[in-house]
């Protein structure tokens, strides 16, 4: 049965910290991993990673996939208030079933 | 512009009703996906279609239902049983390729009063 872990489950941080979130999965066939930011309603896409070792940046965010590990972190930088929302993961796999971690809420507080 | 068409944002439903949430794209996707969220909790997957006609069943299929008819349309019925439907729920899509990016209309707030 394919497997999403998200850590921490929430989290609380003030302007300026860094934050890295986790992505844990168990997935038959492997395509990609997603990662999304919710605030209010439908989740905004911020990467998909399908080579182990590369980092995605993206201003202040950055992500990494770990192939062998089945893992992969979101880094936020100089966290800013902004930043508060649900992150999820997805992993891909070569079905078409998308399941989703349970998501991390990051609280930034000013 | 291209994107997902949810329909209504707010649903109040009345315990022992069945109710029908509209998801609608012109993104020309083959695949198309409902989930539901509790609050402060991730997204449960309840249904996904990979092509019209067809449809699987996600984690948490019971006392929903749903029909894919036309590519551009996969509306969730929500039955009497289900016993704790008062949720919000959202509904995506992706390409013909599986592993893509899911595209996500703006959600239904479902109620039961």
């Amino acid at each position: 049965e394919d497997k999403v872990v998200q850590s921490p489950l929430s989290l609380v941080v003030h302007e300026g910290d860094t934050v890295t979130l986790n992505c844990s999965y168990e997935v038959t066939n492997f395509r990609s991993l997603l990662w999304y930011k919710q605030e209010k309603k439908a989740p905004t896409f911020l990467f998909m990673l399908t080579s182990s070792g590369i980092e995605k940046k993206s201003g202040r965010l950055s992500s990494i996939l770990d192939k062998k590990e089945l893992s992969s972190i979101l880094n936020i930088t100089a966290t800013q208030t902004g930043d508060s929302a649900i992150y999820l993961c997805a992993p891909a796999s070569g079905t078409y079933k998308y399941i989703f971690g349970t998501g991390t809420r990051l609280k930034v507080l000013a | 512009d291209g994107g997902i068409t949810q329909s209504p944002k707010y649903l109040f439903r009345k315990e022992g009703q069945n109710v029908t949430l509209s998801c609608e794209q012109n993104l020309n996707h083959d695949a198309m996906y409902w989930y539901r969220q509790d609050p402060g909790q991730g997204l449960r997957l309840i249904y996904y279609s990979q092509i019209v006609n067809d449809f699987q069943k996600g984690d948490i299929a019971e006392g929903y239902s749903v029909s894919r008819e036309k590519k551009e349309s996969f509306p969730l019925t929500v039955t009497s049983a289900q016993k704790n439907p008062t949720a919000f729920y959202l509904c995506a899509s992706t390409a013909d390729r599986p592993g893509t990016e899911a595209f996500f209309g703006q959600g239904t707030r479902l109620t039961v009063v």
